[in-house]
């Protein structure tokens, strides 16, 4: 099992275009997580979705932040027009099932940078 | 809301010295605590939660509900626990977790 696998691990985008931000989760879980890591902060939880489904999208900015998981394929994070202020890291963890006590799994995460 | 705080961004010991890092939360229900390590170049681990009350790598950690505290603490340090501390609270039905502002422990030879 590879764990969970984000990519591209650095993204470099100008202020206007759209970021895509994927995570596959580890083999047989189906509850992902998005998390932000600001400069010298700790990370912030932003969206958690299963299957087809967003469960609690409490810490996405109201506008221009997207997420998604699809029946097939890995989740999508988008950002619609960067701005500098979105450069950050950005992690996905994935958990097996909806039970409270399982541990979530990082993937390594995703670099944007706004220029 | 939940809060974590971790008042130290930066902890230096020596090798084979006692470490602490802090930890204090504000929940008013009864929380789930853990810590996860972050070593250089690595993805974000879980370390140790406080329902499993063990030790993981000598490092130990007891919740306080009184002091509202969830420490970390090993006795004699080593070089090879140089790396990130995160300090991370899950609190009522919720499945995300709210995480500290994370402490460097760098320890020195």
């Amino acid at each position: 099992n590879a764990g969970v696998m984000q990519n591209p691990r650095h993204l470099v985008r100008r202020r206007g275009q759209e970021a895509r931000l994927r995570c596959s989760p580890m083999k047989g879980h189906s509850h992902v997580y998005w998390y932000r890591q600001l400069p010298e902060e700790g990370l912030k939880f932003m969206v958690y979705l299963q299957k087809e489904n967003i469960i609690d999208e409490s810490g996405m900015p109201k506008e221009r932040f997207s997420a998604e998981f699809p029946k097939e394929g890995p989740s999508i994070l988008r950002i619609q027009q960067v701005v500098r202020g979105d450069s950050a890291a950005y992690f996905c963890a994935s958990s097996p099932q909806g039970a409270k006590n399982t541990e979530a799994f990082f993937g390594q995460g995703t670099r944007l940078t706004v220029v | 809301a939940q809060r974590v705080t971790q008042p130290e961004k930066l902890l230096s010991v020596f090798k084979g010295a006692p470490v602490e890092l802090k930890c204090n939360y504000s929940y008013s229900g009864s929380p789930e605590l853990f810590w996860y390590v972050q070593y250089s170049r690595q993805r974000l681990q879980l370390l140790l939660r406080h329902i499993s009350r063990e030790s993981i790598k000598g490092f130990t950690a007891d919740l306080n509900k009184g002091e509202t505290s969830f420490h970390l603490k090993k006795p004699f340090a080593q070089e090879e626990d140089s790396a990130m501390y995160y300090c991370a609270l899950r609190s009522g039905s919720a499945r995300q977790l709210t995480f500290g502002s994370g402490t460097q422990l760098t320890v020195l030879p």
